[in-house]
């Protein structure tokens, strides 16, 4: 069980918006401005989207978008494309004794 | 540019160890950290330690602590993960990933090795 909680799905056709939640606690993504989001294609290695909640690394793409409001953080798509479609993770920074970075359990994205 | 470059995937009889490599190059080594990231087949992301290349300093997951080792190797740009005493729930592909700190995110991650634990 991940302890940061995502939609297993989402679904949105080209062109459409779509919102991906991630659900932690004030320990960690209420707590820190340390919040990422990754997409990994089938096979392949993660690939960083967001990072401290609503930063684009240089080469993302500006449809892509972050926000946090209390203890969820959200990753906005805008304008889906075909490529869109992957597995999307987020992470955040935790105060946990026990380790670092907590994720989220992933939500499949489907372009329909 | 930055690429991570990790080893081949491995088969291991429970018990066994393994040490996976990542070689890094394009950048200074030393001026980052290197955290460990695990995927268990179908399954999510969890992450495994850190440590930093300007001076050795590790923190490992809690549930791997006495398990697992991180190094790294500066003058061949190359980090190291051994795990001991393997699992068959240890099967997963193991990435390596660039960060910062220990606060920050990973922006660069190695291709992956699969590790497969099986009698």
């Amino acid at each position: 069980q991940s302890a940061l909680t995502q939609p297993a799905s989402v679904s949105g056709s080209p062109g459409q918006s779509i919102t991906i939640s991630c659900t932690g606690s004030s320990s960690d993504v209420g707590g820190y401005s340390y919040v990422s989001w990754y997409q990994q294609h089938p096979g392949k290695a993660p690939k960083l989207m967001i990072y401290d909640v609503t930063n684009r690394p240089s080469g993302v793409s500006n449809r892509f978008s972050g926000s946090k409001s209390g203890n969820t953080a959200s990753l906005t798509i805008s304008g889906l494309q075909a490529e869109d479609e992957a597995d999307y993770y987020c992470s955040s920074y935790t105060s946990s004794t026990t380790l670092d970075w907590v994720f989220g359990g992933g939500t499949k994205l489907t372009v329909l | 540019q930055v690429q991570l470059v990790q080893s081949g995937a491995e088969v291991k009889k429970p018990g066994a160890s393994v040490k996976v490599s990542c070689k890094a190059s394009g950048y200074t080594f030393t001026s980052y950290g290197i955290s460990w990231v695990r995927q268990a087949p179908g399954q999510g992301l969890e992450w495994m330690g850190w440590i930093s290349a300007y001076n050795g300093n590790t923190n490992y997951a809690q549930k791997l602590q006495g398990r697992v080792t991180m190094t790294t190797d500066t003058s061949t740009s190359t980090a190291y993960m051994e795990l001991r005493s393997l699992r068959s729930d240890d099967t997963a592909v193991y990435y390596c990933a660039r960060s910062l700190r220990r606060t920050t995110s990973w922006d660069y991650w190695g291709q992956g090795t699969l590790v497969t634990v099986s009698s």
